[in-house]
């Protein structure tokens, strides 16, 4: 079955530092890849999304760029802030007519940025 | 972020209540989601409807039973819960289902403790 994997957490970076947290996935098809982040006490919020091969989607900084030939999705922003602390979770949606747009998500990574 | 409202934000309830938790779409979406979001867990998928009919549900126990009256509300009844069903219970809404491409957007959650 469909699953994605995200790298462990914690990640800990002062402001300004460069981020990357990678994300590879396993699919049969051709699916739609997914960064979704969540704030403390809220719900997940769409980042930013890719739905084939070599697109890149971008949002508030952030980049990722779905590559096919690694199966991968990493998320990479060149200076966070305080406020990037959160949740960021990677996931896909397997496209058929029968997946009905389920999304298989990983486990999550906590960033916290430190002044 | 209004478009996917959830009451209540908190519950705590014994193991003998009878519990519902609310979804409510402002978006003109007409699918559905339940999720479930345990500690060091993936968010697990439990249940979607499209156009008001259900078309997954993911093994749930039937000790959590979905209801969903039409396209903009979606209800989860709970009853003789387990304390390893707290968690955060979260909504999500997307224009459709079946669709790789299509972006699901999340309500804030119901944080269930069941004691």
């Amino acid at each position: 079955g469909d699953s994605v994997t995200q790298m462990e957490g914690p990640v800990t970076l002062s402001e300004e530092a460069f981020l990357t947290i990678n994300c590879t996935y396993t699919a049969t098809g051709y699916p739609s890849l997914f960064w979704y982040v969540q704030y403390p006490g809220e719900g997940l919020q769409l980042l930013l999304k890719a739905t084939k091969a070599d697109d890149k989607g971008s949002n508030k900084g952030f980049e990722a760029t779905y590559r096919k030939e690694t199966t991968s999705f990493h998320l990479e922003k060149g200076s966070v802030q305080v406020s990037d602390s959160a949740v960021y979770f990677c996931a896909l949606s397997e496209g058929s007519g029968t997946s009905y747009g389920k999304l298989t998500f990983g486990q999550g990574t906590i960033l916290t940025v430190h002044p | 972020e209004t478009g996917v409202t959830q009451t209540p934000r908190h519950l705590v309830m014994g193991m003998t209540n009878k519990k519902s938790l609310k979804c409510e779409q402002h978006l003109g979406h007409n699918a559905m989601y339940w999720y479930k979001q345990s500690a060091k867990k993936p968010l697990e998928l439990m249940f979607v409807y499209n156009f008001k009919e259900q078309t997954e549900n993911n093994s749930v126990p039937s000790r959590f039973s979905p209801e969903c009256p039409n396209s903009s509300h979606l209800f989860l009844h709970l009853h003789t819960l387990q304390p390893e069903d707290s968690a955060l219970y979260l909504c999500a809404s997307s224009l459709g289902a079946g669709d790789s491409k299509e972006t699901q957007y999340f309500g804030p959650g119901t944080r269930l403790l069941v004691l």
